[in-house]
């Protein structure tokens, strides 16, 4: 069956330092995977998409890599800063048939601390 | 991107009554939107995808006839919790698809069911 896991439940790291969150997955292959914020009591806010045919996403201070022989994407935030703390997900989707509205898969997330 | 709302927030009601969300795309015609739900310290699961016009497809081990979902138009979707039980308490998310692959979510609903 389908199996996705975000390397750790739990990273801490000091402000300034980069935070590199992975993703790894088994019996699937994506179309696309996608990385995503979850503050507390709230919903996930979408950050980056990354495609199959694509090795690597920048933007601003987050970096995504995605390797599909490895079934392994990574996720890095440079410069961190503590109002970057929060849970981020990784999801992975397939392209759907006819309007492309694909179904996404989660992971179970990284809970990301950054001390002052 | 696509910005979503949902209402209530919060929701407390007792076993046995039936509890309606809805899910509105407030600047975005929506074809189709997801629900999921997501128990403390665990991730998000697809329930069901929404489809406007037409009858929502769940996902194994989703109750239909437990979760209607009505997609009547391109702005709001609902999710009825009918007869709801303490097991049915949990974190209800909606999400549009812009047709990019990306999703844009609601702030979700937290149900809690005595």
């Amino acid at each position: 069956s389908q199996k996705i896991e975000q390397n750790s439940e739990a990273l801490n790291i000091q402000e300034g330092k980069t935070a590199t969150l992975t993703c790894n997955y088994t019996n699937y292959s994506p179309a696309y995977l996608q990385w995503y914020r979850q503050d507390p009591g709230r919903g996930p806010v979408f950050l980056l998409l990354i495609r199959e045919n694509e090795k690597e996403k920048r933007k601003e201070r987050l970096k995504v890599t995605f390797d599909t022989t490895l079934k392994q994407s990574l996720f890095h935030i440079t410069a961190s800063q503590p109002a970057d703390s929060a849970t981020y997900l990784c999801a992975l989707g397939n392209e759907a048939g006819g309007t492309s509205y694909g179904k996404l898969t989660f992971g179970q997330g990284t809970i990301l601390t950054v001390h002052p | 991107g696509a910005v979503v709302s949902q209402h209530p927030s919060r929701v407390i009601c007792k076993s046995g009554t039936s509890v309606k969300i809805e899910c509105r795309s407030l600047d975005f015609q929506a074809t189709t939107m997801f629900w999921y739900r997501q128990f403390p310290k665990q991730s998000l699961m697809l329930m069901a995808t929404s489809n406007e016009g037409s009858k929502a497809t769940y996902e194994q081990g989703v109750e239909k006839d437990k979760f209607l979902i009505n997609h009547a138009s391109l702005t709001l979707s609902t999710l009825t919790v009918t007869s709801a039980h303490p097991e049915d308490s949990s974190f209800y998310i909606c999400s549009v698809s812009t047709g990019l692959n990306e999703q844009y979510f609601g702030p979700g609903t937290r149900l809690t069911v005595t």
